[in-house]
């Protein structure tokens, strides 16, 4: 119950196109989901966060949408560039609200 | 950059042996939380120190422990090393003890050979 499921665990895009990253989960008391980016080498990188109160949630190229029945949510890059390609990984807090339980990553490649 | 610090940046050891990981929080942070991230485990959470208390655990080991100290800074001690130790370690750092953004550190990579 614990658990955050991502896939798909390696996504190959073209220059331009779309990626998009979907996760799900299982506890109905997770209310904190950010995204997390992650280059070779360093560690990760905030992107974006959602809580269950919106369904979508739009910083520049990047979207979550979220869907509390489904319960999942996912990420879209749009106009996705060489400098995205890195390690996605989504995660929810957990019931205590303290730490972050992450799902397993995306390794996302952006082919020019 | 994160603001969040740690040294090593790598370390090299052998089996049975201990070894110290530091961590410097943003300034003005006041939980420091620790990650080991594996290729076929993923991030998994290890603990959390708020404001020099143990706030919560997750999958740590009995050879694992860790602390805060008043100036906020964290260290993590992993004795008895085994081969399965080899690992990224992270820290992080958020402003509260709850749900709130938690800023990532680079890392020690940890070999134990």
């Amino acid at each position: 119950q614990q658990q955050v499921k991502q896939s798909p665990q390696s996504l190959i895009v073209q220059k331009g196109g779309i990626s998009i990253i979907n996760c799900a989960y299982e506890n109905t008391a997770f209310d904190y989901f950010p995204w997390y980016q992650q280059f070779p080498g360093k560690g990760p990188a905030l992107l974006i966060a959602i809580r269950p109160d919106v369904s979508e949630k739009k910083e520049g190229r990047f979207t979550i949408s979220f869907n509390k029945s489904a319960k999942q949510f996912s990420l879209h890059i749009m106009d996705s560039q060489p400098g995205d390609s890195a390690t996605y990984f989504c995660a929810a807090n957990n019931q205590a609200g303290t730490a972050l339980i992450f799902g397993k990553g995306t390794t996302l490649s952006v082919s020019s | 950059d994160s603001g969040v610090t740690q040294t090593p940046k790598h370390l090299i050891t052998a089996t049975g042996q201990r070894v110290t990981l530091r961590c410097s929080p943003r300034s003005g942070d006041l939980s420091v939380y620790w990650y080991q991230q594996s290729l076929d485990q993923g991030l998994q959470f290890l603990i959390q120190y708020y404001n020099g208390e143990e706030r919560a655990k997750g999958n740590i080991l009995e050879r694992f422990s860790a602390q805060q100290f008043p100036d906020l800074h964290s260290e993590l001690n992993l004795s008895s090393l085994e081969l399965g130790d080899s690992a990224l370690y992270f820290c992080a750092s958020s402003h509260s003890g709850r749900t709130d953004t938690q800023y990532f550190g680079p890392g020690t990579r940890l070999t134990v050979l």
